[in-house]
């Protein structure tokens, strides 16, 4: 397996543009999480899914965050407008829930860069 | 409220074991406690996890304590490849609690 993909890798934006983060998870897992990393503020987690339903959003910043799962193999974390404070790498996780147990996967992120 | 608190930063010498240590007051009785590593410039990666008895795995060893309160992830003999942030996490079924993670440094 090509473990947990995101893309891109690397996004460079200007302020106010919208911004889509991409994740494929790993196949077969059931559960998925974004997070956000800053120097200032650490590893923050934004949103969980788990069977594609949002379970834990406490985590988004704010409305112009929003993030989506049509389906097992797919999701999408959506800024607009972007600000420069939303400059961080995005990881996306993936994981099989059994019992309240995860393993999760980690992908190798998205630096974010808003000018 | 749901916390998790972590030393800040440690340090050990090469060779030496480490006991990094993670206190979830909070944390209920069907929660696992999950440790994860992130090296320089990597993501998170997976080190190990348990419920309330003690875990070992070719990474570390997991002690947990009695009431559940506060573990600890024992690195028995630390390398230079083992400096990283080290993560104390655990799940209810709603919530993902994180550690604020302690830096570990390894002195040669």
């Amino acid at each position: 397996d090509a473990g947990v993909i995101q893309s891109p890798r690397h996004e460079v934006t200007e302020m106010g543009q919208e911004v889509t983060l991409r994740c494929k998870p790993i196949s077969g897992h059931n559960s998925l999480f974004w997070y956000r990393q800053t120097m200032m503020r650490g590893l923050e987690l934004l949103i969980y899914f788990n069977n594609n339903v949002p379970i834990d959003d406490s985590g988004m910043p704010e409305d112009r965050f929003s993030a989506k799962m049509p389906n097992a193999s797919f999701s999408t974390l959506k800024i607009q407008p972007s600000e420069p404070r939303d400059s961080a790498v995005y990881f996306c996780a993936s994981s099989f829930r059994l019992a309240g147990s995860h393993e999760q996967f980690f992908g190798p992120g998205t630096r974010l860069t808003v000018l | 409220d749901a916390k998790t608190t972590q030393p800040n930063s440690m340090e050990s010498n090469e060779e030496e074991p480490v006991h990094l240590p993670c206190n979830h007051s909070t944390i209920s009785g069907t929660d696992y406690i999950h440790w994860y590593r992130q090296l320089p410039s990597q993501g998170p990666e997976y080190v190990i996890h348990g419920l309330t008895s003690n875990v070992n795995n070719r990474m570390a060893s997991l002690a947990i304590a009695e009431d559940r309160k506060s573990s600890t992830l024992i690195l028995h003999r630390a390398t230079l490849r083992d400096a990283a942030v080290y993560y104390c996490i655990w799940y209810s079924y709603d919530k993902v609690i994180f550690g604020p993670g302690t830096s570990l440094s390894v002195i040669p």
